[in-house]
């Protein structure tokens, strides 16, 4: 098992430009969802989804989209970047969606927005 | 509304050294979990472990003990003989019980800086 993949690793980003961050799993697992990680804020979820074709807003989700067609793949769209839109980002997925399910982390994405 | 504190942002000790990180959580919910992660240098996130609120007996895995106490909201970790390889940033998380509409989000603290020196 790849476990829970994300591309790319490192982004550079011009104000108003969009992009897609990609992020898979292959455990089947049913929840996935996304974070940010600014320094001295800890991480904060942007949108989760509970299963295929099922996703909804987490804490911090203004300027981002997600979308879910499939269980494998949670892509997360910036539709148009700002700089405070530069962070790490964090994909997840857990097996169950309730609550006090084990949330298994990919490698993050570095966005930088110029 | 739930809400983690790690007030500790950095510690830096000397290898072997004993040290406790400190999480304070808030939540109403009757039944909740409790994560620690660690953030290495390398940046991913590793699962060190889950609790839930109903055990409160205290857990030791290696060098790594961790004390849940219901009293006092606190779930805190503490490695023993610390070592270089140690050195990471380490983030206590909360997910509260099933309701509509909350499934399974984790709510982090800000995380605690760990320095080992040689």
């Amino acid at each position: 098992n790849a476990g829970v993949t994300q591309t790319p690793k490192f982004q550079v980003l011009k104000t108003g430009q969009s992009m897609t961050l990609q992020c898979a799993q292959d455990m089947n697992h049913e929840y996935m969802s996304w974070y940010r990680q600014d320094p001295g804020m800890g991480l904060r979820l942007i949108h989760y989804s509970v299963g295929a074709g099922i996703t909804d807003q987490g804490e911090v989700p203004n300027g981002y989209n997600v979308s879910r067609s499939t269980t494998e793949d949670f892509p997360l769209r910036l539709l148009s970047a700002a700089p405070s839109q530069t962070s790490v980002y964090f994909c997840a997925s857990s097996y169950s969606a309730a609550a006090g399910g084990t949330q298994y982390f990919g490698p993050g994405t570095r966005l930088l927005v110029l | 509304a739930q809400k983690v504190t790690q007030a500790q942002t950095e510690i830096s000790v000397v290898e072997k050294e004993d040290v406790t990180l400190d999480c304070v959580y808030e939540t109403r919910d009757t039944t909740y979990y409790l994560f620690w992660y660690k953030q290495p240098p390398s940046g991913e996130l590793v699962f060190l472990i889950r609790r839930n609120s109903f055990d409160e007996q205290n857990e030791i895995s290696g060098r790594y003990s961790w004390n849940f106490q219901k009293s006092t909201s606190s779930f805190n970790f503490t490695i023993t003989a610390s070592q270089v390889v140690d050195s990471a940033v380490y983030f206590c998380a909360l997910s509260g019980s099933p309701r509509p509409g909350g499934y399974n989000k984790l709510i982090f603290g800000a995380g605690t800086r760990l320095a080992v020196h040689p």
